[in-house]
């Protein structure tokens, strides 16, 4: 049982590139979220999923696109990457949509826009 | 929309101390609450979490919280602080909101403990 796994762990980028950070999670949660975190700012959720086929944006999802084609992998897509997208990002994963229990989080990934 | 505030951005304190976290949310429906750690270079963990009943909730490494829900309030207490709670602290709200539930964090708070 491996949890929440994200690849890569780091990235450098160039602005205008464009590049999916990978996300999958073993344990049949419904629930999957992406969050960046940036010094100061704490956990900012970008976009979640609730199951497969189902997606919506959280607070900070411009420049940002997901799908969820199957419970397990929930992957995210930088269109055209830019410097304030340098970050470290989280995926995370919980049992139930809506329900009482904890998120699980990766180990995160962290990118650099040049 | 959905908020929640930490005042408390960094804390200093020497083995020992008593801890106290403050953490409050802004949303009037039905609330999950959370503390998470973030260890130096690690991901969050979960701490502890309320659902419903008992307001002072335990979690693990001998920390605590209480809800107080007519100050909107969960803080995170620790009665004597190790070295090794240094971290960052992450209260977090899951509400329902737009016909689905997500987690919104607070800014978090950075623990440091002197040995």
């Amino acid at each position: 049982n491996a949890g929440v796994t994200q690849t890569p762990k780091f990235q450098v980028l160039k602005t205008g590139q464009s590049m999916t950070l990978q996300c999958a999670q073993d344990m049949n949660h419904e629930y999957m979220s992406w969050y960046r975190q940036d010094p100061g700012m704490g956990l900012r959720l970008i976009h979640y999923s609730v199951g497969a086929g189902i997606t919506d944006q959280g607070e900070v999802p411009n420049g940002y696109n997901v799908s969820r084609s199957t419970t397990e992998d929930f992957p995210l897509r930088l269109l055209s990457a830019a410097p304030s997208q340098t970050s470290v990002y989280f995926c995370a994963s919980s049992a139930l949509a809506g329900e009482r229990m904890e998120q699980f989080f990766g180990p995160g990934t962290r990118l650099t826009v040049l | 929309a959905q908020s929640v505030s930490q005042h408390n951005h960094h804390v200093i304190l020497s083995e020992a101390a008593s801890l106290e976290l403050g953490c409050n949310y802004s949303y009037g429906g039905t609330v999950n609450l959370f503390w998470y750690v973030q260890y130096p270079g690690q991901h969050l963990q979960l701490l502890l979490k309320y659902f419903s009943g008992d307001p002072l909730v335990k979690g693990i490494k001998g920390f605590e919280a209480e809800f107080i829900k007519s100050k909107f309030s969960f803080n995170l207490r620790k009665p004597s602080v190790q070295w090794s709670d240094t971290a960052e602290y992450f209260c977090a709200v899951n509400a329902k909101g737009s016909g689905t539930y997500k987690y919104i964090f607070g800014t978090g708070t950075r623990l440091k403990v002197l040995a």
